[in-house]
C-alpha cells in the first residue's frame, strides 16, 4: 500500500516560515490535501488539490507538490498555527485514502 | 454550510459491535459521498471507508471486513457498524463529507471538506 512520510515535528519562531513535507513515491503525480488539527478538535481542511485553499483559510497557507515530496508552507507563522498537520492522498493502486503520520508544529 | 454530528455509545464491550450515526444538517446527503475516519488516542488519522447515496461503498482493508457503512437519505444520516471490536478499536470516530471527482486531465481529486466534531468510543469490559 501507498505510504506517506511526514516529519514528526517542526519548530518555528513567530513571524517565520514553516515548511511541512509529505513524502511518497511519485507523489507529484497525485493530488495532495492537507488538514490542520488543533488539540481536542476535529481536523480542518487547509489545502486541497496540492495548492488550493478552501474558503476561509488564510493566504498564509500554501502548498506545492513535485517529484517525491509535497510541501505545506505556513508564512508569517502565528501562535494560533500551532497544531498537528496531516497530508492525504487517494492511492490509485488500492482505491483507498491514505493519511500521513502527521507533523506537530510548535511555535517557539 | 453543512454540519455533521456523530452520535452513539461511548463505551462498547470487547467482541461486540460498535454502532455510530452521523447526522447531516442539510439535504446534501443525496449529492455527496460520506466517510468515517478514526483516530486512536495520541495517534494519527485512519480512513475507515465511504458510502455514496446509491449504496456504493469502499472500505479500508486493514479492518478485515468488520466495517459496514450504510446511509438513510430519508433521515439525512449515515452510519457505521464495526463488529468484533477490541481495545485497538478505541478511538475518536469522525464522520466527514468526502468530495471525489476527476479534473480535466483525468487526475482524481478526493478529500474530506467537512468534518463532525468526533466522538470517543472506548472498548472495555
Amino acid at each position: 500500500s501507498y505510504v506517506l512520510t511526514q516529519p514528526p515535528s517542526v519548530s518555528v519562531a513567530p513571524g517565520k516560515t514553516a515548511r511541512i513535507t509529505c513524502g511518497g513515491n511519485n507523489i507529484g503525480t497525485k493530488s495532495v490535501h492537507w488538514y490542520q488539527q488543533k488539540p481536542g478538535q476535529a481536523p480542518v481542511l487547509v489545502i486541497y488539490n496540492d495548492r488550493d485553499r478552501p474558503s476561509g483559510i488564510h493566504e498564509r497557507f500554501s502548498g506545492s507538490n513535485s517529484g517525491n515530496t509535497a510541501t505545506l508552507t505556513i508564512s508569517r507563522v502565528e501562535p494560533g498555527d500551532e497544531a498537528d498537520y496531516y497530508c492525504q492522498v487517494w492511492d490509485s493502486s488500492s482505491d483507498h485514502q491514505v493519511f500521513g503520520g502527521g507533523t506537530k508544529v510548535t511555535v517557539l | 454550510q453543512v454540519q455533521l454530528q456523530e452520535s452513539g455509545p461511548g463505551l462498547v464491550k470487547p467482541s461486540e459491535t460498535l454502532s455510530l450515526t452521523c447526522s447531516v444538517s442539510d439535504g446534501s446527503i443525496r449529492s455527496y459521498y460520506w466517510s468515517w475516519i478514526r483516530q486512536p488516542p495520541g495517534k494519527g488519522l485512519q480512513w475507515i471507508g465511504y458510502i455514496y447515496n446509491t449504496g456504493r461503498t469502499n472500505y479500508n482493508p486493514s479492518l478485515k471486513s468488520r466495517a459496514t457503512i450504510s446511509v438513510d437519505t430519508s433521515k439525512n444520516q449515515f452510519s457505521l457498524r464495526l463488529s468484533s471490536v477490541t481495545a485497538a478499536d478505541t478511538a475518536v470516530y469522525y464522520c466527514a463529507r468526502y468530495l471525489d471527482h476527476y479534473d480535466s486531465s483525468g487526475l482524481r481529486i478526493a478529500y474530506f471538506d467537512h468534518w463532525g466534531q468526533g466522538t470517543l468510543v472506548t472498548v472495555s469490559s
